[in-house]
């Protein structure tokens, strides 16, 4: 069965320090999305990319959040730099088409800790 | 200002039981409705969608409502197992947000045996 590739699976940074986290969609998918979940929340929209297009990053704190996906495939997502409060997951989703119509496919996420 | 609320608080049943989830909106206008599963330090993973136009969809012991009325969906699983625990998350897509799902917070359930 297709998997969204994440990694690092867990990463630990000293606060003030950069940090990046890479996601490889399912083949074909369109449609990539990173979200932010803090323990015990749902997760929340950060960026959607379509293709190598930028949908929507309204959520994206752009002073130090940063993400591109140049050729319409993998993406990366940067932080820089981090801060106490960007302990969280970091989750990759794609889906095959744009709009929830269909169901996303999450990967297992990144684990970060700020210290 | 748009709200999507789950109980907050573990929902615990016996085994064989049918667990019944609350997904409830206000200040929306959905065109969708999703409903994932969570396991710990997993992400989530897709179980049924709902349309605006559809009041209830089901897939195997699974069976979601959907009551724009109310601003609410229900969320059961019939005879359940212990399997079944996880937190699960409704998400919704609202007409005026390009479709871009937001989650609830999510419901963890425990099934006991």
């Amino acid at each position: 069965e297709a998997e969204v590739a994440q990694s690092p699976r867990y990463k630990i940074t000293e606060k003030s320090q950069a940090v990046a986290f890479w996601c490889d969609p399912i083949s074909g998918h369109a449609t990539l999305y990173w979200y932010r979940q803090i323990l015990g929340q749902g997760p929340e929209l950060l960026v959607q990319f379509q293709d190598e297009s930028v949908v929507d990053d309204s959520q994206l704190p752009k002073d130090r959040f940063s993400a591109e996906r140049l050729k319409g495939v993998d993406s990366t997502l940067k932080i820089q730099p981090a801060e106490l409060g960007d302990s969280a997951m970091y989750l990759c989703a794609s889906s095959s088409g744009q709009g929830a119509d269909y169901g996303y496919t999450f990967g297992s996420g990144t684990r970060l800790t700020v210290v | 200002s748009q709200k999507i609320e789950q109980n907050s608080e573990a929902l615990n049943i016996q085994e064989g039981k049918t667990a019944t989830l609350t997904c409830n909106y206000t200040n929306y206008s959905p065109a969708y409705l999703q409903w994932y599963r969570q396991d710990p330090g997993r992400g989530p993973v897709f179980l049924l969608l709902i349309r605006e136009n559809e009041k209830e969809k089901r897939k195997e012991r699974l069976k979601v409502t959907f009551d724009t009325t109310l601003k609410q969906s229900l969320f059961h699983i019939t005879a359940s197992q212990p399997a079944d625990s996880a937190t699960y998350l409704c998400a919704l897509a609202a007409n005026n947000a390009g479709n871009m799902l937001t989650f609830g917070g999510g419901t963890r359930l425990m099934v006991k045996p």
